[in-house]
Formats: C-alpha cells, structure tokens, sequence
C-alpha cells in the first residue's frame, strides 16, 4: 500500500540554518505530495503541495521537489527563523482515491535565536 | 478561507464515559475526517465520510463510531472512554475528486486534546 517515510527529528538548528526535512514514498500510479506545518498547539496546515513529476512547491520560503525516480520529496529551506519552529508532516494523496491519505511520522524542528 | 472548526480545544475524562467530540467545517466540502495523532506515530485515520449518512472506517476504527447527520457536521464518538485513547484528535475535511482526482488537499481544525483519566 501507499506510504511515506520522512526523516525521523528532533532537528535543532541555529537562525539561518539551511533546513532538508527528507522524504520518501511508495506508491502506485502518480500520488499528489504535501507538506503539512503544525505549531505548537494548533491543527495541521498545507505548507506546499506538488501534483505531478517534477513539480516544485513552494511557499514561505520553503521548497520541495517531486522526484519520481527517487520517489522522494524532501522539504528544504535556505535560511530557517524562530518563527519555523513546529512540526512538519509529509503526506501523499492516491491518484486512485481522493480520500486515501498517508501521513509521515512528522518532524520536529526547532530553530534557536 | 476554509474553516474547521473543533468543539474542544482541550477534554479531560473518565474512563468508561461516553465522549463525543464535534466538528464542522463551513466550505460545503464532501468529504471529511477523524484522525488521530500520536508521537512517533503521525497521523491514522479513524474514521472518513464522503456523503451525509455515509462512512467508512479508516485504518483504526476500533472503539469509535461517528456520524453524519449534516453535511457540514462530523461527529466522533467514543462509546466507553479507555486509557489508551488519550490522544490528539484532529478533524480535517475536503473536497470530493471529481475531475481532479490527484489534488485532494485535507484542511484540518485546530485539534482536540483528549485526557481519558
């Protein structure tokens, strides 16, 4: 079955760090991919999202890429703030049914002043 | 902007009590969901529905039940409150596929802290 696998934390990094939050996926067919952030004490939102091959999302500064050849979809960021402190899902959407979505373990990124 | 409402933000209570924990969401979406998340665990459905009066068991549906009554309502419900379902519960809801079958972006509420003492 469809599965993500991302990369396990905590991840503790100073203010304008470089961030890669990995990502992988085993699916059939071409999924849709996702970032999800959680802050503290708050529900889910959508980071970025990419629906096809190649696909970069991005938003926040934040950016992944949809591989197929690696199935991978690795979160990256180039200058991390405070204010990105939280945890980061991975989620992949089947193309076969739109209610079948996976989630990673999730990440846990703390970034220090 | 989408919204997912939650009833609770945070419940404390006993076991063998019946919980219900309420959800809507005021984008007319088809779809919506009842998921859990625990540490080292991510996200695992409980329960989804795709309709009014419509549901489906997710991937651990035991000792839950839910339903739909509204379109725009999802109830969850724990039938005998147990230890092991403390949790953060988390309601999402989206569209139906459609013609875009390959973009089913979730949007979740806020979360629901349950303590089952």
């Amino acid at each position: 079955g469809n599965s993500v696998t991302q990369m396990e934390g905590p991840v503790t990094l100073s203010e304008e760090a470089f961030l890669t939050i990995n990502c992988t996926y085993t699916a059939t067919g071409y999924p849709s991919l996702f970032w999800y952030v959680q802050y503290p004490g708050e529900g889910l939102q959508l980071l970025l999202k990419a629906t096809k091959a190649d696909d970069k999302g991005s938003n926040k500064g934040f950016e992944a890429t949809y591989r197929k050849e690696t199935t991978s979809f690795h979160l990256e960021k180039g200058s991390v703030q405070v204010s990105d402190s939280a945890v980061y899902f991975c989620a992949l959407g089947s193309p076969y049914n739109n209610n079948d979505m996976r989630f990673g373990a999730g990440t846990r990124l703390t970034v220090k002043p | 902007d989408v919204k997912v409402t939650q009833s609770s933000r945070y419940l404390v209570k006993r076991t063998g009590e019946k919980v219900f924990l309420e959800c809507v969401q005021d984008m007319d979406h088809e779809n919506m969901f009842w998921y859990r998340q625990d540490p080292g665990l991510g996200l695992r459905l409980i329960y989804f529905s795709y309709d009014v009066k419509m549901k489906e068991k997710g991937d651990i549906p035991e000792g839950y039940s839910v339903s739909r009554e509204k379109k725009e309502r999802f109830s969850l419900i724990l039938e005998s409150a147990s230890t092991n379902q403390t949790s953060m519960y988390l309601c999402a809801s989206s569209l139906s596929g459609g013609a875009s079958m390959s973009y089913n972006e979730q949007f979740f509420g806020p979360g629901t802290r349950l303590t089952v003492l």
